[in-house]
């Protein structure tokens, strides 16, 4: 039962946008849309910046956003900034579990 | 305002049982919809699922770690206990527990404790 697949890095300088991408199956990612994204800096515990594939908590910027397609999510950080430079996990709903990805670092130039 | 944090040994030996303790506030785990999950991270590496419980005593566990686990909770003193049996030095880990919104089959982690660093060593 693997992790979702996610790139190891990412960087992008202030003001790109990035795309982080999540690849499961169609037994997770393709079969639901049920893809939460949290961002983790270090030392620190992890926190919801996407849910359901593209909804947003209240208070967390609109320079982030969500997609799917197919077994792939995607993470859009727009208008990059020196504080979104952090680790962040895509998670999805898989029948029987909860399963993770392996983790994205961006790096902010 | 909803908080959680998590506590226990920090240190336990091989093979031993290792139990976990998640105290919450500002919300209860007899409302419709609520659950209470853990969440571990090996130094350096990815989070891993570990288990759930919900308002209605559903549980939920890592079908990989299932046979080592017990979730429960105590809804009288807000806390969520997490049992891991036979541990052993990969299960290093930071563990989280973390507030659940939606129910099992929409959930997603909303809110997160600090964390607790677990190292299983002789």
């Amino acid at each position: 039962q693997s992790a979702l697949t996610q790139p190891a890095s990412v960087s992008g300088s202030p003001g790109q946008s990035i795309t982080i991408s999540c690849t499961g199956t169609s037994s997770d990612v393709g079969s639901y849309n049920l893809v939460s994204w949290y961002q983790q800096h270090p030392g620190k515990a992890p926190k919801l910046m996407i849910y359901e594939v593209s909804k947003r908590p209240s208070g967390v910027s609109n320079r982030f956003s969500g997609s799917k397609s197919g077994n792939t999510a995607s993470l859009t950080i727009s208008g990059l900034q020196a504080e979104d430079e952090a680790d962040y996990y895509c998670c999805s709903y898989a029948g029987s579990r909860r399963v993770f990805g392996g983790g994205t670092k961006l790096t902010v130039l | 305002q909803i908080t959680l944090k998590e506590s226990g040994p920090t240190l336990v030996k091989p093979t031993q049982t290792l139990t976990l303790t998640c105290t919450f506030s500002g919300f209860s785990l007899s409302t419709s919809g609520v659950g209470v999950g853990w969440i571990r991270q090996p130094p350096g590496k990815a989070l891993e699922w570990l288990a759930l419980i919900y308002w209605d005593d559903d549980k939920r566990y890592s079908p990989s770690l299932k046979s080592r686990l017990t979730i429960t909770k105590d809804t009288s003193k807000n806390q969520v206990v997490l049992t891991m049996t036979n541990m052993d030095p990969v299960d290093t880990a930071t563990y989280y527990c973390a507030h659940d919104r939606g129910g099992w089959y929409r959930g997603y982690f909303d809110y997160w404790g600090q964390g607790t660093l677990v190292t299983v060593s002789s």
